[in-house]
């Protein structure tokens, strides 16, 4: 399977945990994204990198999240000291270097649920 | 700044009656316009997209849809739903320059036998 790639597809853990989130983008696609979704709504962005550098970032990214693409393949996103409103579907996605017509090709996400 | 408005948070049509899922959109730019689908438990598939050129769009799985420019609208059709079309569907805009999709709240369409 060549599709974009995440894991852990659920994790439950306490108010206050940290956790993270891995995310393999599809091979030679040199951009990657990161989105949340909350029960009920569109997903809502939240970074986004090419290649290793991280070239854009949500206001919703607070200083507890942070997200990292250190080889410009996988990327992580981890979330510290999480709290009940950061359950959610995180979703990642990718896009082709030649691409210019914004078309992201998307993992199955990542569900977080905060005790 | 960009958005999308997806006037119907839920729709309700019986197996083989036509569907219409309605978009509007806000940009000062130009933009390039889609639709997602989004089945249970799992993560957002392309239905189709607008780039340039004809205003009608088709896609796969038997929907079509239509640019229009003066409306800011990109309204999904199908003319005979499925069972198998049971779904949240998520219209989505990307300006010519940025980077990255911003999506409507979504609709979940319910095909009822």
């Amino acid at each position: 399977d060549t599709g974009v790639s995440q894991n852990p597809r659920h994790k439950i853990t306490k108010r206050g945990q940290n956790v993270t989130f891995r995310c393999d983008p599809i091979s030679e696609h040199n951009r990657l994204y990161w989105y949340r979704q909350t029960l009920g709504q569109g997903p809502e962005f939240l970074t986004y990198f090419q290649n290793e550098a991280q070239l854009e970032k949500s206001r919703l990214l607070s200083d507890r999240f942070s997200a990292e693409r250190p080889k410009g393949s996988f990327s992580t996103l981890e979330i510290q000291r999480t709290e009940q409103g950061d359950s959610a579907m995180y979703l990642c996605a990718s896009r082709a270097r030649d691409s210019n017509t914004g078309e992201l090709f998307f993992g199955e996400g990542s569900r977080l649920t905060v005790l | 700044a960009q958005s999308v408005t997806q006037l119907d948070s839920q729709v309700p049509v019986f197996e083989e009656a036509p569907v219409e899922l309605r978009c509007n959109y806000s940009s000062s730019v130009s933009v390039y316009l889609f639709w997602y689908v989004q089945y249970p438990n799992q993560g957002l598939q392309l239905l189709l997209k607008y780039l340039s050129g004809s205003t009608l769009v088709k896609g796969i799985n038997g929907f079509e849809a239509e640019f229009n420019k003066s409306q800011t609208s990109f309204h999904l059709r199908k003319p005979s739903v499925h069972i198998s079309d049971t779904a949240e569907y998520f219209c989505a805009v990307s300006d010519t320059g940025r980077r990255a999709l911003t999506f409507g709240s979504g609709t979940r369409l319910q095909v009822q036998p």
